[in-house]
């Protein structure tokens, strides 16, 4: 079956930084996405990664090992407002986006 | 209005009512697509529109009826829905489908059953 796992929770000191993990398993792949969901807000796109290695943009990074069926999304520097669920999804062969339960992320002062 | 809207944001109905969710995108993209947030639990992809024609069911009741006038508007019909129904229901939409496009989300229809 499809499957991706990830956290489902975790906290992190304001400055610091911080990788959320990301397990996948699906029939095919097209690319792995994460998002950042604020509470009560809509997902909003963060990156996309087809190929292995490392994507950095901004204070986010994403990295993917296809080999492995891995990403970690990397945000350093960590501000409140970064406080947020994190989704991780793997498009399969029918490029459809399976989706993970996402990671709540709270930061602390 | 830029982006996805979607309307009402919060909604409220007994078992027994029939309501409607309506989405509306911006963007001018071609695909849409209706999505269900549980607490804790990953996106469930509902129905998705091509070009106005819906290209997956994925094993969705009867009581929730999509419709797909344009390729700017998307709706929800609900009808004699159970409370194990009461979720987030998210329009999104992309520039192609069957593509690795980003989905662009919008803010919500919070549905609660009764």
């Amino acid at each position: 079956g499809q499957n991706i796992d990830q956290p489902t929770e975790m906290t992190a000191t304001e400055g610091a930084i911080v990788q959320i993990n990301c397990t996948y398993q699906t029939s095919g792949f097209n690319g792995l996405f994460w998002y950042q969901q604020h509470a009560g807000e809509a997902p909003t796109f963060l990156s996309y990664n087809v190929l292995d290695g490392l994507e950095e943009k901004g204070r986010f990074s994403s990295f993917l090992s296809r080999s492995k069926g891995y990403s970690y999304l990397l945000l350093k520097e960590l501000q409140m407002k970064d406080s947020a669920s994190y989704l991780c999804a793997s498009m399969d062969s029918n490029y459809q986006l399976i989706w993970g339960a996402g990671t709540k992320l709270i930061i602390k002062p | 209005e830029t982006g996805v809207t979607q309307t009402p944001r919060h909604l409220v109905m007994g078992m027994t009512n029939k309501k409607s969710l309506k989405c509306e995108q911006h963007l001018g993209h071609n695909a849409m697509y209706w999505y269900k947030q549980s607490a804790k639990k990953p996106l469930e992809l509902m129905f998705v529109y091509n070009f106005k024609e819906q290209t997956e069911n994925n094993s969705v009741p009867s009581r929730f009826s999509p419709e797909c006038p344009n390729s700017s508007h998307l709706f929800l019909h609900l009808h004699t829905l159970q409370p194990e129904d009461s979720a987030l229901y998210l329009c999104a939409s992309s520039q192609e489908w069957e593509s690795s496009y980003e989905q662009y989300f919008g803010p919500g229809t919070r549905l609660t059953v009764t």
